[in-house]
């Protein structure tokens, strides 16, 4: 049983489309994350979700935009793609407390845009 | 900008040797601290967690954190080239919503 899962797994697309990407996660955490990792291995925040409720929102274009239909589910939707979309995009989860942090993150979407 | 900074690499070592890697972060008010691998074309995976000074090992794995450099390490004893793959070093910085910031990341190649 996977414990963080995204579809799509890849994704190829032309600039200016809309495209989305799900994620679920059966650990019962109650927070999740997605993070973009670029060409060059820097995995960024982009936005967190704890109990449904967004409580980060990096600068990251408004042309993004997170979901949360339950604690489980996380999907991310982008608007009119550009080309320095291209990224691969991470699901993670966590269960909060004291000392703990430990991000369980999904296989990744690699997004292209051409 | 609260930052945490690691040298990029390539890092290489040859099978058996320890391998040695470092981060530094910027925001004093840090408490909580994490090395997770990421093989290529995977997704990142915990591997070491450190929240006081000093060390604390796992198996092959040492983390070391010291909180007045604001520096921490991982060395990797007997490196096999299984532990070839990328280090994030990644700290989690007071106020911040349980946010983790990573650093960009150290490639190890580990050589037979």
């Amino acid at each position: 049983d996977t414990a963080v899962s995204q579809t799509p797994k890849y994704l190829v697309t032309q600039m200016g489309n809309d495209k989305s990407i799900k994620c679920e996660q059966n650990l019962g955490h109650d927070t999740m994350y997605w993070y973009k990792q670029d060409s060059k291995k820097f995995l960024k925040i982009m936005f967190s979700y704890n109990n449904k409720e967004l409580i980060i929102n990096e600068t990251v274009p408004n042309r993004f935009s997170p979901k949360s239909p339950d604690k489980a589910h996380l999907n991310l939707h982008i608007n009119s793609l550009e080309l320095g979309d291209s990224a691969v995009y991470f699901c993670a989860s966590s269960q909060e407390g004291l000392n703990t942090g430990e991000l369980f993150f999904g296989e990744g979407s690699r997004l292209t845009v051409l | 900008q609260k930052e945490v900074e690691q040298n990029s690499g390539p890092l290489s070592v040859p099978e058996g040797a320890i391998a040695s890697l470092n981060c530094t972060y910027s925001d004093r008010g840090s408490q909580s601290f994490f090395w997770y691998r990421q093989y290529s074309g995977k997704s990142p995976e915990l591997i070491m967690s450190i929240y006081s000074n000093g060390d604390k090992e796992d198996g092959r794995f040492t983390a070391q954190l010291n909180k007045a450099s604001q520096y921490v390490s991982l060395l990797i004893r007997d490196s096999q080239p299984s532990d070839s793959a990328t280090y994030l070093c990644a700290a989690r910085m007071p106020g911040s919503n349980y946010k983790l910031t990573f650093g960009k990341g150290t490639l190890l190649t580990v050589n037979p």
